[in-house]
């Protein structure tokens, strides 16, 4: 397996500007989260899914924040309209369920720089 | 209030060296991650255990849940072992939110 694909890797946009990064969790994986990191907060959990259903997202920031998984291999995360306070790393994870005793597995991560 | 402390903050060794990781917390969970992040940014799992320990090479991660503590060990340390380490819990109060150390800044230098 080619393990959690994100995509981009790096995104450059200016304040205002739509952003979008997406994506593909491991085939088999009924559970997908999405990180932020930054070097003030460390790791910060977004949301997650379970089989496709958003089961918390009480992490999103705020409403320029959303988060969608339209099938079992495809989520994004949209930013509308970017800040620069948004400039970090945002890392997607999937796992094989929603138990806390299962091991993550984190795509390669996606640095946006909002100027 | 659920929380992870780790320490050291930073680490610097000879190869060679073996290395310790503390990590605490401050209530009851049902398993505890180490995590790998290289100098790259990727994240990689290192361990989720629950009791006892377990090892995976060069790499012992240790966890007791009476104590609330649990250690990484790494052995004969390389330069390659250079990345920052991180311990995350799930809290039995908060689903599967992992609330994260954090971080050791380890180096190894030749």
């Amino acid at each position: 397996d080619a393990g959690v694909i994100q995509s981009p890797r790096h995104e450059v946009t200016e304040m205002g500007q739509e952003v979008t990064l997406r994506c593909k969790p491991i085939s088999g994986h009924n559970s997908l989260f999405w990180y932020r990191q930054t070097m003030m907060r460390g790791l910060e959990l977004l949301i997650y899914f379970n089989n496709n259903v958003p089961i918390d997202d009480s992490g999103m920031p705020e409403d320029r924040f959303s988060a969608k998984m339209p099938n079992a291999s495809f989520s994004t995360l949209k930013i509308q309209p970017s800040e620069p306070r948004d400039s970090a790393v945002y890392f997607c994870a999937s796992s094989r369920d929603r138990g806390t005793n299962e091991k993550l597995f984190f795509g390669s991560g996606t640095q946006l720089s909002v100027l | 209030k659920n929380e992870v402390e780790q320490s050291p903050q930073n680490l610097t060794a000879q190869e060679g060296e073996f290395i310790t990781i503390n990590c605490s917390y401050s209530v009851g969970i049902s398993a505890l991650h180490w995590l790998q992040q290289h100098p790259g940014g990727g994240i990689v799992s290192l361990f989720m255990l629950s009791s006892g320990k377990k090892k995976h090479g060069r790499l012992i991660a240790t966890i007791n849940i009476q104590e609330k503590h649990s250690s990484l060990h790494i052995t004969a340390s390389h330069p390659r072992d250079s990345a920052v380490y991180i311990c995350a819990a799930p809290f039995e109060t908060s689903g599967s939110r992992l609330t994260f150390g954090e971080g050791t800044q380890l180096t190894v230098n030749p």
